[in-house]
């Protein structure tokens, strides 16, 4: 069974970046399949940020592509995301999912959501 | 980007109701629409992919049909545990999500 779990801190300044971190279990990232983030401001609906294939291919959404960054380490079974220069408007929860075999599909399944507020 | 627009954007309903949710897309999408369930304060859970086909374990009474630009998700027989907001995804070009359906008890 696939299990992933978002760690990363709660609380990032303006103008700072954030820095998640999503551990994958029960699978071996090496083996394939796309590794994404998606976010959900408060009480809002789901924005998909940017996901990445253990081959190299990595895709990032058009509005967020110049403050993102997505990485995997199959050392540590392990992908991470940075987003630079955060505002208010990056308050979200921040999940990760697994994203597709071969393409971007459906995301499933997701961590259970790291809570990120944006302020000084 | 192709934007996913669902309708209604709540809706108050009994149990043992029958819901229909729409999701209509900017373009044609062919098939490639996934419907998820989000309970508070937990991730999206996959319900459907590929418009129609029920994800494993997923209950018989969820469905989702259409394709090109107009979809639907039924739930045909609305219990205590579905009441929840339902989001669409479509996956043909890169992803987006419609703004979801939130199902309250009537």
């Amino acid at each position: 069974q696939v299990q992933l779990q978002g760690s990363g801190p709660g609380l990032v300044k303006p103008s700072e970046t954030l820095s998640l971190t999503c551990s994958v279990s029960g699978y071996s990232i090496s083996s394939g399949y796309f590794w994404g983030w998606i976010r959900q401001p408060p009480g809002k609906g789901l924005e998909w940020i940017a996901s990445m294939h253990q081959g190299g291919s990595t895709y990032y959404n058009p509005s967020l592509k110049s403050r993102v960054t997505i990485s995997l380490d199959t050392s540590r079974n392990q992908f991470s995301l940075k987003l630079t220069s955060v505002t208010a408007a990056d308050t979200a929860v921040y999940y990760c999912a697994r994203h597709g075999a071969v393409e971007l599909k459906w995301f499933d399944p997701w961590g259970q959501g790291t809570r990120v507020t944006v302020s000084s | 980007a192709i934007q996913l627009t669902q309708s209604p954007s709540s809706l108050s309903a009994s149990v043992g109701d029958r819901v229909t949710i729409t999701c209509r897309a900017s373009q044609d999408i062919s098939s490639a629409l996934a419907w998820y369930q989000q309970k508070p304060g937990k991730p999206p859970n996959l319900l459907i992919f590929d418009a129609s086909i029920l994800e494993s374990g997923v209950p018989s009474k969820f469905s989702g049909s259409g394709s090109g630009t107009d979809f639907t998700l039924t739930i045909s027989s609305l219990q205590p545990e579905d009441f929840a907001t339902y989001f669409c995804q479509q996956f043909n070009n890169y992803p987006t999500f419609g703004g979801g359906t939130k199902v309250e008890i009537k």
